[in-house]
């Protein structure tokens, strides 16, 4: 099955400096990889997603890669502000998230004013 | 924003008891899941369903039991609860978006339960 590791498990950055959470997953058929970002108290709540077809995609301060050949991607949140700090997961799933997705084990991030 | 929901919020218990964890979603889809979150984030399947009746394991063992008896409600039971019990449990839906072709998993805000 499906393994994704996910780094850091905890990060901490200056306000207005950029963040950088990276994963791997194993399985070559998975295709498409949501991002989950997690506040206290919440459910996971989907942020940006990627395509295998698609090896970049930026929403305002928020960009995902994807390297289909070494199975990483990674979220990059620049310009960090104080209401970024939460829990983030990668994941991962073949068929559009169809089938089962496997989600990474979360990275910590907190944004100091 | 998703329309899933998560009774109750909070729940304290004492060992041995029944409970019951409610999970209804009002977006129509047919997938289904339970995951358990420890204190340390990781998320962990413990069941799932695609639809009316069906109901599966998910990765990690659990003691609890799932019903699909419609398709807006998934409660997860647990028939005899034990402090190891004690967690955070998140349930989730998902249906192919409209506009994407994609099937997107949405969270409720989760039970916190702590058995005594």
């Amino acid at each position: 099955g499906e393994n994704v590791e996910q780094h850091p498990s905890t990060l901490s950055v200056q306000e207005g400096d950029s963040a950088v959470i990276k994963c791997t997953y194993s399985d070559s058929a998975s295709n498409y990889f949501p991002w989950y970002k997690q506040e206290l108290g919440k459910g996971p709540q989907l942020i940006i997603d990627i395509r295998s077809n698609v090896g970049e995609k930026k929403d305002q301060r928020i960009a995902v890669t994807l390297n289909k050949t070494a199975k990483h991607f990674s979220l990059h949140i620049t310009e960090t502000q104080p209401e970024d700090s939460a829990v983030y997961f990668c994941a991962a799933s073949p068929s559009g998230g169809y089938q089962k997705v496997t989600f990474g084990t979360g990275t910590k991030l907190q944004v100091i004013p | 924003e998703a329309d899933i929901y998560q009774t109750p919020r909070y729940l304290v218990i004492g060992t041995g008891k029944k409970i019951t964890l409610e999970c209804s979603q009002t977006m129509g889809h047919d997938k289904m899941y339970w995951y358990q979150q420890d204190p340390g984030m990781e998320l962990h399947l413990i069941h799932y369903s695609y639809g009316v009746n069906s109901t599966e394991k998910g990765d990690l063992s659990s003691e609890s039991t799932v019903s699909r008896i419609r398709t807006e409600h998934f409660p997860l039971t647990l028939e005899s609860a034990r402090p190891s019990h004690t967690s955070q449990y998140l349930c989730a839906s998902s249906g192919r978006d409209a506009q994407t072709a994609k099937n997107i998993q949405y969270f409720g805000a989760g039970t916190r339960l702590s058995v005594l």
